[in-house]
């Protein structure tokens, strides 16, 4: 069946340091996949998106690249900010377009 | 605000007593789901619907009921509440295109 592997964490980062929170996936056929954040006592928002192989999804300086041949997709972000601290799931649907798959979560802490 | 709304957002429960948890869109989305998240667990599937009267099991179904009579409205029932279900419940839905996903705020649910 599908499934998404992500580091664990926590992962501590100081402020303006290099982001990366990797993420791999297992899927029968071309899933679409997520990456979406959590705030302290929020629900979800979908954080990026890509839907096809080589697609690089973007939004507030974070980054994913989908990797058909390494099935991966790998969030990145130049400069963190201690705004950006949360948690983050990766998260696929299958090629139908059904149910989200997520990850376990890491949790992003960034000191300033 | 369009979106997904869930209530209550907190709610204690004693062992046995039944309960449900609201969950209403204004969006005309057909799908829906409930998730539970558990620390270190990610968000697990519980039920899912893809349109007023038609329900399937998620991944971990055991210990709930769901119906959709409607395509505004997805209940996720306990009928006899237990502490490992004492979690935090996420309501879901997505457009038709399958990659819209929205969250509503969640239900912190304790079982003593």
């Amino acid at each position: 069946g599908n499934s998404v592997t992500q580091m664990e964490g926590p992962v501590t980062l100081s402020e303006e340091a290099f982001l990366t929170i990797n993420c791999t996936y297992t899927a029968t056929g071309y899933p679409s996949l997520f990456w979406y954040v959590q705030y302290p006592g929020e629900g979800l928002q979908l954080l990026l998106k890509a839907t096809k192989a080589d697609d690089k999804g973007s939004n507030k300086g974070f980054e994913a690249t989908y990797r058909k041949e390494t099935t991966s997709f790998h969030l990145e972000k130049g400069s963190v900010q201690v705004s950006d601290s949360a948690v983050y799931f990766c998260a696929l649907t299958g090629q139908a377009g059904t149910a989200l798959i997520f990850g376990k979560g890491t949790t992003l802490s960034v000191s300033s | 605000n369009a979106g997904v709304t869930q209530t209550p957002k907190f709610q204690v429960l004693k062992t046995g007593q039944s309960m449900t948890l609201q969950c209403a869109q204004d969006m005309n989305h057909e799908y829906m789901s409930w998730y539970r998240q558990d620390p270190g667990m990610g968000l697990r599937l519980i039920h899912y619907s893809v349109g007023a009267g038609i329900t399937d099991q998620g991944e971990v179904p055991n210990g709930y009921n769901v119906s959709r009579s409607t395509t505004e409205d997805f209940p996720l029932r306990l009928l006899s509440a237990a502490p490992s279900q004492t979690s935090v419940y996420f309501c879901a839905s997505r457009d038709d295109r399958g990659y819209g996903y929205t969250f509503g705020s969640g239900t912190r649910l304790t079982v003593v």
